[in-house]
């Protein structure tokens, strides 16, 4: 099974701060995808990340796949407290049959 | 706007009950997903289909079945419910090759097993 580990597991900062939040692996995916999850509801797609040292953004988002396609990271700038969630990533196998691998998530909190 | 519909926002059932899950899906996606989600766990896929009448197993498919008759709906039986299988179900459904494209997923039903 292919692991994917998130980190800070919490984070809880002042509106305007900046963050990054990160998710690593000993495997390598084809794809990786971020999703954000607000309580009660089911996580929403942000963004998928293809190819080795790709750089997407997404508004004040901006999303990074690393070079050996193994890890991610999430900046975002100045947050806000709509983007208060919990923050996903999913790891995409090398084939389309295999099983995609999601990290614990990051739970982020921006206070006013 | 495309979406996944999940009859059941909550539910609560009785041990020993037979509980079935309903998911459907307007994007006429070919693969469709059943997660739980538990707090300091994570996701974790119960069962997977990628065509009508087809069923992979997850890594989680103990204690669970699933039904897939048409393209559009996939459902989650739970045979005879425990409440170690209290948990948030969350269905998903992807198109095509799943590298490129990520899942779309419904707003989740919240079972509760007493």
């Amino acid at each position: 099974t292919q692991l994917l580990e998130q980190s800070p597991q919490f984070l809880s900062i002042q509106e305007g701060e900046n963050l990054t939040v990160y998710c690593n692996s000993s495997s390598v995916f084809s794809s990786l995808q971020w999703y954000r999850q607000e309580p009660g509801e089911g996580p929403v797609l942000l963004v998928t990340v293809v190819t080795g040292g790709e750089v997407k953004k997404l508004k004040r988002l901006t999303f990074q796949f690393g070079d050996a396609r193994k890890d991610s990271s999430l900046h975002i700038t100045a947050a806000q407290t709509g983007d208060t969630g919990l923050y996903l990533c999913a790891g995409v196998p090398g084939t389309n049959a295999g099983k995609s691998t999601f990290g614990d998530g990051t739970t982020l909190t921006v206070k006013p | 706007d495309v979406k996944v519909t999940q009859s059941s926002r909550y539910l609560v059932k009785r041990t020993g009950e037979k509980v079935f899950l309903e998911c459907v899906q307007d994007m006429d996606h070919e693969n469709m997903f059943w997660y739980r989600q538990d707090p300091g766990l994570g996701l974790r896929l119960i069962y997977f289909s990628y065509d009508v009448k087809m069923k992979e197993k997850g890594d989680i498919p103990e204690g669970y079945s699933v039904s897939r008759e048409k393209k559009e709906r996939f459902s989650l039986i739970l045979e005879s419910a425990s409440t170690n299988q209290t948990s948030m179900y969350l269905c998903a459904s992807s198109f095509g090759d799943r590298r490129y494209y990520g899942y779309t997923f419904g707003s989740g039903t919240r079972l509760t097993v007493v």
